[in-house]
């Protein structure tokens, strides 16, 4: 089945500054990325995905890239903010699969003043 | 509109006790999953449904039932608990064209 790697596990950033995380991912036939947002006490939250006919996909402060070749996507949040400190999943998924999800193990991102 | 709903919030069991995690959604989509969480791990499916009267087997069924007799509710069984089903449990419904998944808010379940 698929596995889905995600790093960091934690990554800190001081207000302001960019936060990358990275997953990889062994299924080629995975074509939908969604990252989630999970607040504590909470549900996970989507909030931004990618599909496998789209390099990049911007959405304000947030952005997504995904190389199919190298089967890694990546998620890009730029001028932090403190509510953006949370844990954040990847996610894959493929066609016929009754859009079952595969996560990776999580990053919690700190957002320092 | 509500969205997913999970009751109860949390819930302390003894072992070989059971129960069921009531999930509801008001969407009206067929498809709905449980997964489990626990620390560090991300996500597990445990079993899923694309409508009423279907289910399947995700990636930890064991120690699990689930039936799905409405379009709306998907409840989850456990009927020897064991410790090793201590974790958060979440429900999520996804519908239409879109692949976004749409989350409750979770049910804290400690096996003792």
């Amino acid at each position: 089945g698929e596995n889905v790697e995600q790093h960091p596990s934690t990554l800190s950033v001081q207000e302001g500054d960019s936060a990358v995380i990275k997953c990889t991912y062994s299924d080629s036939a995975s074509n939908y990325f969604p990252w989630y947002k999970q607040e504590l006490g909470k549900g996970p939250q989507l909030i931004i995905d990618i599909r496998s006919n789209v390099g990049e996909k911007k959405d304000q402060r947030i952005a997504v890239t995904l190389n199919k070749t190298a089967k890694h996507f990546s998620l890009h949040i730029t001028e932090t903010q403190p509510e953006d400190s949370a844990v954040y999943f990847c996610a894959t998924s493929s066609t016929g699969t009754a859009s079952k999800l595969t996560f990776g193990t999580g990053t919690r991102l700190q957002v320092t003043l | 509109n509500a969205g997913v709903t999970q009751t109860p919030k949390f819930r302390i069991l003894k072992i070989g006790q059971s129960m069921t995690l009531q999930c509801t959604q008001d969407m009206n989509h067929n498809y709905m999953y449980w997964y489990r969480q626990d620390p560090g791990m991300g996500l597990k499916l445990i079993y899923y449904s694309v409508g009423a009267g279907i289910t399947d087997k995700g990636e930890v069924p064991n120690g699990y039932n689930v039936s799905r007799s409405t379009t709306e509710d998907f409840p989850l069984r456990l009927e020897l608990a064991a410790p090793s089903q201590t974790s958060v449990y979440f429900c999520a419904s996804k519908g239409g064209v879109w692949n976004e998944q749409f989350f409750g808010p979770g049910t804290r379940l400690t096996v003792l």
